[in-house]
């Protein structure tokens, strides 16, 4: 089955760290380029990050530009987000989501993983 | 990039269509045909039911369908059923193979 299974949520301090990671399955994983998108409480959608199939090119949303990171092990099937100096306003379900072959628009999404920053 | 514009929510009777719309700017919308719409049902991933303004993926069926006119692109559900009740996203590249924007996101209520 095609899937995206998310991982490492959970509730952090201001200014501690966290690590999500995302499982995929069911496809070539290396052929895709992939992304988090996040989505705080009661609100839109937000582009975070995408990473390239060979993991060789790498970007960011201004709003977390320079505190979190993303990689991806394609030996193992699987996209990470390691987000640090986490703040209030990073609180949000994290998405992982696959890019179609053009970029344009994001085919294939997990459930979600929920981080919440509070003290 | 500001988030796009969409209604809050929108609603239908079974059988019948219903049209919401997602405003961008004439730096995003307006600017490329790459506008895709995302259902999401409650606690469950979303999925891309419309992408390039008006193209389906496989398995969306035909009931579904996106138009666009300057700077505010719309999705239409025709027929509707039970099951299309979810929230739906609009989303639009917005340029530098890496910017996306989303909108707020509208509840779509079948009666």
């Amino acid at each position: 089955e095609v899937q995206l299974v998310e991982s490492g949520g959970g509730l952090v301090q201001p200014g501690g760290s966290l690590r999500l990671s995302c499982a995929a399955s069911g496809f070539t994983f290396s052929n895709y380029a992939m992304s988090w998108v996040r989505q705080a409480p009661g609100k839109g959608l937000q582009w975070v990050s995408v990473i390239s199939g060979s993991g060789g090119s790498t970007y960011y949303a201004d709003s977390v530009k320079g505190r979190f990171t993303i990689s991806r092990d394609n030996s193992k099937n699987t996209l990470y987000l390691q987000m640090n100096s986490l703040r209030a306003e990073d609180t949000a379900v994290y998405y992982c989501a696959r890019l179609s072959r053009s970029w344009r628009d994001f085919d294939l999404w997990g459930r979600g993983a929920l981080v919440t920053v509070s003290s | 990039q500001s988030a796009l514009t969409q209604p809050r929510s929108v609603s239908g009777s079974p059988g019948q269509s219903v049209t919401m719309s997602c405003t961008g700017t004439s730096s995003d919308v307006g600017a490329y045909n790459y506008v895709s719409w995302y259902q999401q049902h409650p606690g469950k991933a979303p999925k891309l039911m419309i992408f390039d303004v008006n193209e389906r993926p496989s398995g969306v069926p035909d009931r579904f369908s996106g138009s666009k006119s300057g700077n505010t692109a719309s999705l239409t559900i025709s027929g509707l059923q039970a099951e299309d009740e979810a929230d739906y996203y609009c989303c639009s590249y917005a340029g530098s193979y890496t910017d996306w924007v989303f909108g707020g996101g509208t509840k779509l209520t079948v009666l």
